[in-house]
């Protein structure tokens, strides 16, 4: 059964500490990105990647990392920059490049509640 | 201005109601559109695309206005588990020439009983 898988579904963390979010799909797609979503707004993109070993900042990129360096993954790590980490992060891909536009699929989502 | 803009509502509305949403976009080159369904505490899951022509899938109607930059979705007969948020989503071209969604903030939907 193909899909996007996130993990873990919730996660707490300490003022201080650096988070890794984990993004997985098998849906053989080539573009993934990582969005955050407050309460009462849209989703923001914190960064995306066109293909293996690439990704580009997105809106909030600061206090974030990411890598690529497979196909199938794309982990979000939240450092300790980040100055408002607590919020609902999910992660999407797309078949084809991200310059296509093409729909997005979601992933269920990790929130991140920081104590 | 944002890019892309939503009434937040909410709208409740009765069982079996027509109820319809818009959605503003200010890129005038937008070239994709979408709607998107989030139900509470949910991941974002794809309603729908918007075509120029205007396109319909049971209950479910979408129309895409370029002149005036404006979408709208439109639910016929609702039901209990139309309720939900309904996001709506634009391709716009990023400051890294690759393009991207903009998703507005979305409208609240309940459909009450």
């Amino acid at each position: 059964d193909g899909g996007i898988t996130q993990s873990p579904k919730y996660l707490f963390r300490k003022e201080g500490q650096n988070v890794t979010l984990s993004c997985e799909q098998n849906l053989n797609h080539d573009a993934m990105y990582w969005y955050r979503q407050d309460p009462g707004q849209g989703l923001r993109l914190i960064y995306y990647s066109q293909i293996v070993n690439d990704f580009q900042k997105g809106d909030i990129a600061e206090g974030y990392s990411v890598s690529r360096e497979k196909k199938e993954s794309f982990p979000l790590t939240v450092t300790s920059a980040q100055k408002n980490p607590t919020a609902f992060y999910l992660c999407a891909s797309s078949i084809g490049s991200a310059r296509l536009g093409n729909e997005q699929f979601f992933g269920p989502g990790t929130r991140l509640t920081v104590l | 201005r944002k890019e892309v803009e939503q009434d937040p509502g909410p709208f409740n509305v009765p069982e079996g109601a027509t109820v319809a949403f818009n959605c503003t976009y200010s890129n005038s080159a937008s070239q994709s559109f979408f709607w998107y369904r989030q139900d509470c505490r949910k991941e974002p899951k794809l309603l729908m695309s918007v075509y120029s022509s205007g396109n319909e899938d049971g209950r479910f109607t979408a129309q895409l206005n370029r002149a005036s930059q404006y979408i709208s979705l439109l639910i016929r007969d609702s039901k209990l588990s139309d309720s939900a948020t309904y996001l709506c989503v634009v391709n716009s071209i990023s400051s890294g020439s690759a393009r991207q969604l903009t998703f507005g903030s979305g409208t609240q939907l309940t459909v009450l009983p």
